[in-house]
């Protein structure tokens, strides 16, 4: 069955840095382009980034473009978030996921449990 | 990147259904197909219930319709059940360069 599951969140100061892991298993994780979705506490879904199947091409959200990094190891079947800068507004819980089909446009059918990431001073 | 609209709530009795709206561009809802609606119950992760417009994935039961018509797509969801309620969320494709776009999504009662 597919599993993914994201690791590496915590309290971090402002103008910090962090790196979320997602752990992916169930799939050929190589075949699979794969998103970072992220929600503030008690707020809505807000797309973060996306890879391609192969990591050889990224997409961002405008609020996170340039201080955000997405990357994938595929001899480990595992999913990055390298976050930089971290902002107060960075605050959420920060989920990956999987489209149905594979591509960058499939509806997202599998997601992990999410790891908070909270940025405070 | 303008996150899609969508009514803050919407409600109905059991056994009554409920349409949710989603409203974007033609830059993105209107120009394809790419459109999915997510359900997530508090506390839980956000679960697909449409893709493409109309599809319904593997288990989600047919009681939950998807359709779209110019810049505005619809989700509705027939014979409400109190399971049914919950968040739920819109994404469309809008390029390349923007993959996804959420709705802000509607907040689902079953009175």
């Amino acid at each position: 069955q597919v599993q993914l599951v994201e690791s590496g969140g915590g309290v971090v100061q402002p103008g910090t840095s962090l790196r979320l892991s997602c752990a992916a298993s169930g799939f050929t994780f190589r075949n699979s382009a794969m998103h970072w979705v992220r929600q503030a506490p008690g707020k809505g879904l807000e797309w973060v980034a996306v890879i391609s199947y192969d990591g050889s091409n990224q997409y961002y959200a405008d609020s996170v473009k340039g201080r955000f990094t997405i990357s994938r190891d595929n001899s480990k079947n595992t999913l990055y978030l390298q976050t930089n800068s971290l902002r107060a507004e960075d605050t959420a819980l920060y989920y990956c996921a999987r489209p149905h089909n594979g591509g960058y446009h499939g509806g997202l059918d599998y997601w992990g449990q999410g790891t908070l990431v909270t940025v405070s001073s | 990147q303008s996150a899609l609209t969508q009514p803050p709530s919407a409600s109905g009795s059991p056994g009554q259904s409920v349409t949710i709206s989603c409203t974007g561009t033609s830059s993105d809802v209107g120009g394809y197909i790419y459109v999915s609606w997510y359900q997530q119950h508090p506390g839980k992760a956000p679960k697909l219930v449409i893709y493409e417009v109309t599809k319904r994935p593997s288990g989600v039961p047919d009681r939950f319709s998807g359709s779209k018509s110019g810049n505005t797509a619809s989700l509705t969801v027939s014979g409400l059940q109190a399971e049914d309620e919950a968040d739920y969320y819109c994404t469309s494709y809008a390029g390349t360069n923007t993959p996804c776009v959420f709705g802000t999504g509607t907040k689902v009662t079953v009175l």
